[in-house]
């Protein structure tokens, strides 16, 4: 059963960076394809990038295209999100969730299933 | 990639049953069978309820149904329950590779 464990709230004032960490259990990364969802308060889920079909290349979301970085550490089964330059708006919670890969059609699963606890990124001076 | 379109409430009484729509286009919803749908209870995080437009995970409740037709997907609920009530998400992968959301509604149990 996979377990996702995602690191402490942070609060980070206008402009900066903030790096997002999601911890695998139950499964290695490299059996995971790890995406990034975000909520800001009281508002929708935003599916904010991830890897491809075939867990090869990270696809982000136009929108934070050139501003957000995926990465993973295979030696510690943690997935990492980077969001730079933040702004207001970017106060949400951040989600880490998980595609699974199907041994009939080869490739990942495009349904997102377990998810994490959410991380509180709050962006304010 | 804009957001699937859901209507923002949707309420039906205990035992009822009620549906939710999702429309998209014909690079998401409408290119493939890749709609998914998510519960979400207030202060927790998105649960799986349904996958592949009509497939239920493994513990999910029969009263949730899924189906498609052309660019707008749906999600049933059967025999409304109190624990029912929550904000529900549609997504769908999308012919750019991505995913993207639907707007989200809130159903209320009356």
């Amino acid at each position: 059963q996979v377990q996702l464990a995602q690191s402490g709230a942070e609060v980070k004032t206008p402009g900066a960076s903030v790096k997002v960490s999601c911890k695998v259990s139950g499964y290695t990364l490299t059996e995971l394809s790890i995406h990034w969802v975000r909520q800001a308060p009281g508002k929708g889920l935003e599916w904010m990038g991830g890897s491809d079909l075939e867990n090869v290349e990270t696809i982000y979301a136009q929108k934070f295209q050139g501003r957000v970085s995926m990465t993973e550490d295979t030696s510690t089964d943690t997935a990492y999100m980077e969001l730079r330059s933040l702004r207001s708006e970017d106060t949400a919670l951040y989600y880490c969730t998980t595609r699974k890969y199907d041994i009939l059609t080869s490739y990942y699963n495009t349904h997102f299933d377990p998810w994490g606890q959410g991380t509180l990124v709050i962006v304010s001076s | 990639q804009p957001a699937l379109t859901q209507p923002a409430s949707v309420s039906g009484s205990p035992g009822q049953s009620i549906t939710i729509s999702c429309t998209g286009t014909s690079s998401d919803v409408g290119a493939y069978n890749y709609v998914s749908w998510y519960q979400q209870h207030p202060g927790k995080a998105p649960k799986l309820m349904i996958y592949d437009v009509s497939n239920r995970p493994s513990g999910v409740s029969t009263r949730f149904s899924g189906s498609k037709s052309g660019n707008t997907a749906s999600l049933t609920i059967s025999g409304l329950q109190v624990e029912d009530e929550a904000d529900y998400y549609c997504s769908s992968y999308t012919t750019s590779s991505s995913s993207v959301f639907g707007t989200g509604t809130k159903v209320t149990v009356l």
